[in-house]
């Protein structure tokens, strides 16, 4: 699976839009860009995933660039539930496993 | 609330123990994994399971095992626990294998090996 690349820190303020950047230069034809996120110590929380088109669901949009090399994760109104780290994961078809890298601790301040 | 639960919360257990680690899977879920989280080395892979078949290995110790039951639920095996084996150990769900396939993370059971 190709690798991302993430800031290590982000600071965001509350009820402003959170974009939280990735790089994955390497990525292939048939790999996914998924995001999730953990809160302190609980178990990682899935966000979205896209392959090529850009996506949206309740919690956050997913902007992919048309080269697939980078992508960016938004969340439209961080509110500070939304402090946690987030992690870029890229994974192939038929991949099994998510590999977790050091992800973006975003702080999200009143 | 992903549905993934996962028992015990808490296992405090001394070095050279073996402990048991209880997973059920979402409802129609047929794929488990089994992730650990230690402070130095992040959270990793260690196997998977799709329909009672062992599907993947990572990077699991020759200590460690698992099974899937015919029931769909999950155990790992932790056996000669040493103080390195404190960590989180997480079980995710997914309902297929596949890149396409979102994974549902449990709430972890946290062991402490002292």
């Amino acid at each position: 699976d190709a690798k991302t690349t993430q800031p290590p820190s982000m600071d965001c303020a509350e009820g402003r839009a959170a974009n939280l950047p990735c790089n994955h230069s390497t990525i292939s034809g048939n790999e996914y860009v998924y995001w999730y996120r953990q809160i302190h110590s609980q178990g990682p929380q899935y966000i979205i995933h896209g392959l090529k088109n850009n996506e949206t669901n309740e919690m956050a949009s997913l902007i992919i660039t048309e080269d697939r090399k980078s992508s960016t994760l938004i969340l439209p109104h961080a509110t500070l539930r939304d402090t946690a780290v987030y992690y870029c994961i890229v994974r192939s078809n038929a991949g099994n496993m998510l590999t977790f890298g050091g992800g973006t601790r975003l702080m999200v301040k009143p | 609330d992903s549905g993934v639960t996962q028992t015990p919360k808490h296992l405090i257990t001394a070095t050279g123990q073996r402990v048991t680690l209880r997973c059920s899977p979402r409802s129609g879920d047929l794929s488990v994994y089994w992730y650990q989280q230690s402070l130095d080395q992040g959270l990793q892979f260690l196997i998977q399971y799709y329909n009672g078949e062992e599907r993947a290995k990572g990077n699991i110790l020759e200590r460690f095992s698992a099974q899937q039951f015919p029931d769909l639920h999950s155990e790992l095996n932790l056996s000669s626990l040493e103080l390195g084996d404190s960590a989180l150990y997480f079980c995710a769900s997914s309902v297929d294998v596949g890149g396409m396939y979102e994974q549902y993370f449990g709430p972890g059971t946290r062991l402490t090996v002292t």
